[in-house]
């Protein structure tokens, strides 16, 4: 079955202890992005991927690491999160940019 | 001025109805357009994309108008199961590369 996978799905944490969600696709898609979604804000970009080891900032990066080592798995790293990054956050991914855009299930982050 | 911006709603209607939704766009050189939906904390799923000579889908109609920058979104014969938030997504050109862009949404609720 064509998906994205993302995990956890739900994740609470402490201010400045480092995580990661993770976040694969299965459908050799090129285009791999980071969204995350807060009331009245919608969804805004993260980061993003073009292809393999090519990423580049979003409208919100800040306190945000990204890596594409792999075409599949693109990780969203919190170095140091803070109570300001809780949110709901989406892994998405296509093939070329103007084709179906296919989310993961979401991971809704608690920082503490 | 937001680079796309939707009416919140709620829109509340009675099973049955047509319901009109517009989406305004702000850079005149955005490439394709989409129409998601997304029920409640869930990932977004694709409903249609917008073609410049209008599309339709069952019951949905999607419509650009290039002039006035914006989309919309038609629903006719409204059933409960259409209550969701729909995003506008827009792909900019921005920086050279594409990029896609949401509006904040516009909450339908279907009623008995």
């Amino acid at each position: 079955e064509a998906q994205v996978t993302q995990n956890p799905r739900y994740l609470i944490t402490v201010t400045g202890k480092k995580l990661t969600v993770t976040c694969s696709q299965n459908m050799n898609h090129e285009y791999m992005s980071w969204y995350r979604q807060d009331p009245g804000l919608g969804l805004r970009q993260i980061y993003y991927s073009m292809n393999v080891e090519v990423t580049d900032k979003g409208d919100v990066p800040e306190g945000y690491k990204v890596s594409r080592k792999e075409k599949r798995n693109f990780p969203l790293i919190l170095e140091s999160p803070s109570p300001n990054q809780t949110s709901l956050y989406f892994c998405a991914s296509s093939r070329p940019l103007n084709e179906k855009l296919f989310f993961g299930s979401g991971t809704q982050l608690s920082v503490l | 001025r937001k680079e796309v911006e939707q009416d919140p709603g709620p829109f509340n209607v009675p099973e049955g109805a047509t319901v009109a939704f517009n989406c305004t766009y702000s850079n005149s050189a955005s490439q394709s357009f989409f129409w998601y939906r997304q029920d409640c904390r869930k990932e977004p799923k694709l409903l249609m994309s917008v073609y410049s000579s209008g599309n339709e889908d069952g019951r949905f109609t999607a419509q650009l108008n290039r002039a006035s920058q914006y989309i919309s979104l038609l629903i006719r014969d409204s059933k409960l199961s259409d209550s969701a938030t729909y995003l506008c997504v827009v792909n900019l050109l921005k920086g050279g590369g594409n990029k896609l862009t949401f509006g904040t949404g516009t909450q339908l609720k279907v009623e008995l």
